[in-house]
């Protein structure tokens, strides 16, 4: 079955550094999205794309994220200068169509620990 | 706006009980509902999904949520609970103008004693 997976799983970080937390969605969705839950918080919407442009993004989305899909197949989130507030679990989701309940696909996270 | 509520982080329950994990949910606009289960190091999986047709949907591993209107609420049920059930369970909404993004619960850990 297909699959959506993140890289790395764990991404320890110093506050100020840049880090970027990289997807695989399902090879033939095309929107795809990041979200986040900090830790006994709610999951979060951050960002959804699509054809090689952002559709959407929520608050928490500022100038310090930035989403790419590279090439055919990864798509990233970079943080570009880190805060002890970004530690949180990130999860990347791809969904074949714009219609996202039809079913949003999402990988196990990333938990990004900032120090 | 949309959002929702689960109540009760955590949830205990003997192997072969009822489970019941609480959300509610608050919408402007008619709501599409959903659960997602998280196993351990692994990615949010759907249960099941409430997109306007039976208010009682069934989703997989015996699972089933009634959409009540009245009460605002999407319960997640299920007769006998199984040690392999042991996991976090998220409730969401989608609001049916804007399929772009979930809103999530803070989650339910659900664990299954012996």
């Amino acid at each position: 079955e297909p699959e959506v997976t993140q890289t790395p799983s764990h991404q320890v970080t110093q506050m100020g550094q840049e880090v970027i937390l990289r997807c695989v969605p399902i090879s033939n969705h095309l929107y795809f999205y990041w979200y986040r839950q900090i830790l006994g918080q709610k999951v979060e919407f951050l960002v959804s794309f699509y054809n090689n442009e952002i559709s959407e993004k929520s608050e928490i989305f500022d100038d310090q994220f930035s989403v790419e899909r590279p090439d055919g197949s990864n798509f990233t989130l970079k943080i570009r200068s880190t805060k002890l507030e970004d530690s949180a679990m990130y999860f990347c989701a791809s969904s074949l169509d714009r219609e996202g309940f039809r079913e949003q696909y999402f990988g196990p996270g990333t938990r990004l620990t900032v120090t | 706006a949309q959002s929702v509520t689960q109540l009760g982080s955590h949830v205990s329950v003997s192997e072969g009980a009822l489970v019941l994990l609480r959300c509610n949910y608050s919408s402007s606009v008619p709501p599409y509902l959903f659960w997602y289960v998280q196993y351990p190091n692994q990615g949010l999986q759907l249960l099941l999904k409430y997109t306007s047709a039976a208010t009682l949907v069934k989703g997989i591993n015996g699972f089933e949520a009634e959409f009540k209107k009245s009460e605002t609420s999407f319960h997640l049920t299920k007769p006998s609970a199984h040690m392999s059930d042991a996991a976090e369970y998220f409730c969401a909404v989608i609001a049916l103008y804007n399929f772009n993004k979930f809103y999530f619960g803070s989650g339910t850990k659900l664990n299954v004693k012996p």
